[in-house]
């Protein structure tokens, strides 16, 4: 089955210890991203990357990482958890040119900083 | 002024209603439009494209207005399982470009 997955699922955690979000695809996309999602804000990226090794920063990348080593894995890393961090974390895949082509959503990650 | 906005609902509707959202975009050089929807608490999924002739697909049209800078979902027939939060979705920086950027949704209630 085609699918985007997500771990944890839930997670909750106090400020200042690293935590890692796993996000792996296995319909070999070039196009991985990773989106939060906060009440009245709506969907909005954090980082993207084009292909293994490429990746760029998206619209709040600040205090986030990511890697992409593998194609189908695209880990969301935070180094110092902040409250501020607290929210519903998404990972997605799309074929290259990810902007004009359907993007396929993980289930999420809820996260709480506390 | 915001790259994408919608009106964020809600809008309750009874059964078999038609309802009809707007979304309005600020590039005029946006290529890529979209209608994504997200039931609660679970990832959005592709509704459907936005084509510059129009298109249909059931009971849903989505239609584009370039002059305007607006894309629209229209529903007939609403059913129950509509209920749900649609989410306007445009590539605002035009073709090869690689982000898009989501509307914050408009939340649709079907009520029997």
């Amino acid at each position: 089955e085609a699918q985007v997955t997500q771990n944890p699922r839930y997670l909750i955690t106090v400020t200042g210890k690293k935590l890692t979000v796993t996000c792996s695809q296995n319909m070999n996309h070039e196009y991985m991203s990773w989106y939060r999602q906060d009440p009245g804000l709506g969907l909005r990226q954090i980082y993207y990357s084009m292909n293994v090794e490429v990746t760029d920063k998206g619209d709040v990348p600040e205090g986030y990482k990511v890697s992409r080593k593998e194609k189908r894995n695209f880990p969301l890393i935070l180094e110092s958890p902040s409250p501020n961090q607290t929210s519903l974390y998404f990972c997605a895949s799309s074929t290259v040119h990810g902007g004009d082509n359907e993007q396929f959503f993980g289930p999420g990650t809820r996260l709480t900083v506390l | 002024r915001k790259e994408v906005e919608q009106d964020p609902g809600p809008f309750n509707v009874p059964e078999g209603a038609t309802v009809a959202f707007n979304c309005t975009y600020s590039n005029s050089a946006s290529q890529s439009f979209f209608w994504y929807r997200q039931d609660c608490r679970k990832e959005p999924k592709l509704l459907m494209s936005v084509y510059s002739s129009g298109n249909e697909d059931g009971r849903f049209t989505a239609q584009l207005n370039r002059a305007s800078q607006y894309i629209s979902l229209l529903i007939r027939d609403s059913k129950l399982s509509d209920s749900a939060t649609y989410l306007c979705v445009v590539n605002v920086g035009g073709a090869g470009s690689y982000q898009l950027t989501f509307g914050k949704g408009t939340k649709l209630s079907v009520i029997p």
